[in-house]
């Protein structure tokens, strides 16, 4: 069975402070891929790193960094200098290779306070 | 261009109604997705489309949910007799194609969701 877990429900941080969105996640399957979506209150998940087993490099984009670590079956989020437009959901997921439907993770509610 | 759409964004139906709930897929693509999603959780999955074949009805809660996609296209979800618990956001997504196993064309994109309420 897959699960995805994201222990931190809510995190509140100040502006320009740094934080980390802890994603843990369970899976039989050598081949799988892994998501970050972020959920702003308009409600629409956006789409915002892919992620696949095989790929254990980590990914810079601008703020935001990944942290991908199989031996622990963690992808961790971080967002450098966070910013009030940060304020959001954000959720992890798991994707098996050959089962198209994703498995999320309960969310983390960021709070960035100005 | 144009994002994943739904429609209605708000629906209130009182116990028993039936519903029905739209998606409009990114143009051209052929997987589409419904995931519900409750006050505080994770979206999870329901069904799943590819082209006009319903390939994986799985996590549709009870016979009163039922989704189609006649032309491959525009999919409605409808439910029936809807109950209290059915009081959620539901979800739509689509992607290329949802079994290529490339990141450029298996990932999903999202809709902004129709907030169901039922009273």
């Amino acid at each position: 069975a897959q699960k995805v877990t994201q222990a931190q429900t809510e995190i509140s941080v100040v502006e320009k402070e740094d934080v980390t969105l802890d994603c843990v996640y369970e899976t039989r399957d050598t081949t799988y891929y892994l998501f970050w979506y972020k959920q702003p209150p308009s409600g629409e998940l956006v789409f915002l790193i892919r992620r696949n087993s095989f790929d254990e490099q980590n990914e810079i984009s601008g703020r935001y960094s990944w942290n991908f670590q199989k031996s622990t079956s963690s992808f961790n989020f971080t967002i450098t200098a966070s910013q009030v437009v940060d304020s959001a959901v954000y959720f992890c997921a798991l994707r098996n290779y050959d089962n198209t439907p994703l498995v999320f993770g309960k969310g983390t509610r960021l709070s960035v306070i100005a | 261009g144009a994002g994943v759409s739904q429609s209605p964004r708000y629906k209130v139906a009182k116990r028993g109604q039936d519903v029905a709930l739209r998606c409009d897929p990114i143009s051209g693509h052929v997987s589409l997705f419904w995931y519900q999603q409750a006050l505080g959780q994770g979206p999870e999955f329901l069904t799943y489309f590819q082209n006009e074949a319903q390939l994986d009805k799985s996590g549709l809660p009870s016979d009163r949910f039922f989704a189609e996609r006649p032309e491959g296209s525009v999919s409605t979800l409808k439910i029936q007799r809807t109950q209290q618990e059915d009081s959620a956001v539901y979800l739509c997504a689509s992607s290329l194609d949802g079994t290529s196993g490339s990141p450029f064309t298996d990932t999903q994109y999202f809709g902004p969701g129709t907030r169901l309420t039922v009273l």
